[in-house]
């Protein structure tokens, strides 16, 4: 049983640029909640998607956008790329409310 | 918002200790979970406690939603054990986990 995958590994983008990330969840969940994780510090809660909508919201900027696919994949998009936007973008993945989170081993993202 | 404090910040053991790491929380939560993440940044759960007391092996947890805190016990400390441990709560309906600053701890040989 596969459990969350994401991709890329690491990425190197310049200010200003685009990116997106994706999230495949552990089997059976239906799920997707991303995180930002800075250096030395706990992650932030950025959204959660479930059944293709964003059900919750973080403190970020517009910049930050997502999207679930009809299999529960997800993708973080973030324009405008800017230097403080470096950092560890975990996935996480449940199974109705309150439920677990399980984490995949994260996108290092370096913005030059 | 809910503020989750973790102490203590960092903590330095020699294999074969025990360690008690503990989360403080300001406001009743229906989720409360440990992580432990390994130096190339993979979270793990360990324990998902909303109250009572659970074990793992040589991890053990328990939670006191009363009184708004949670602890997290490691006997015998092994140097796989090293890493940076993390408290995360939810309120309920909120679908956020609220994380701590994390305990980082190091296990010398």
């Amino acid at each position: 049983d596969a459990g969350v995958t994401q991709s890329p590994t690491h990425l190197i983008k310049t200010r200003g640029q685009q990116v997106t990330l994706r999230c495949s969840p552990k089997s059976g969940h239906d799920t997707v909640s991303w995180y930002q994780q800075a250096l030395g510090q706990g992650p932030q809660f950025i959204f959660q998607y479930y059944e293709e909508e964003e059900r919750q919201r973080g403190n970020f900027p517009d910049r930050f956008s997502g999207h679930q696919f009809p299999n529960y994949s997800s993708e973080l998009n973030v324009n405008a790329l800017l230097l403080g936007d470096s950092a560890l973008y975990l996935c996480a993945s449940s199974f109705g409310e309150a439920e677990t989170q399980y984490f995949g081993p994260g996108t290092r993202l370096l913005v030059l | 918002g809910i503020q989750v404090e973790q102490s203590p910040p960092d903590l330095i053991l020699q294999e074969g200790a025990n360690s008690t790491l503990r989360c403080n929380f300001s406001d009743s939560v229906n989720n409360l979970q440990w992580f432990h993440q390994n130096p190339w940044g993979q979270l793990i759960n360990l324990f998902y406690i909303p109250s009572g007391t659970k074990q793992n092996g040589r991890l053990s947890a328990t939670t006191v939603a009363t009184e708004r805190y949670s602890l997290l016990y490691i006997s015998s400390s092994q140097t796989t054990d090293s890493g940076v441990y993390f408290c995360a709560v939810e309120r309920r309906s909120n679908y956020q986990l609220i994380w701590g600053a994390g305990t980082k701890l190091i296990i010398k040989p």
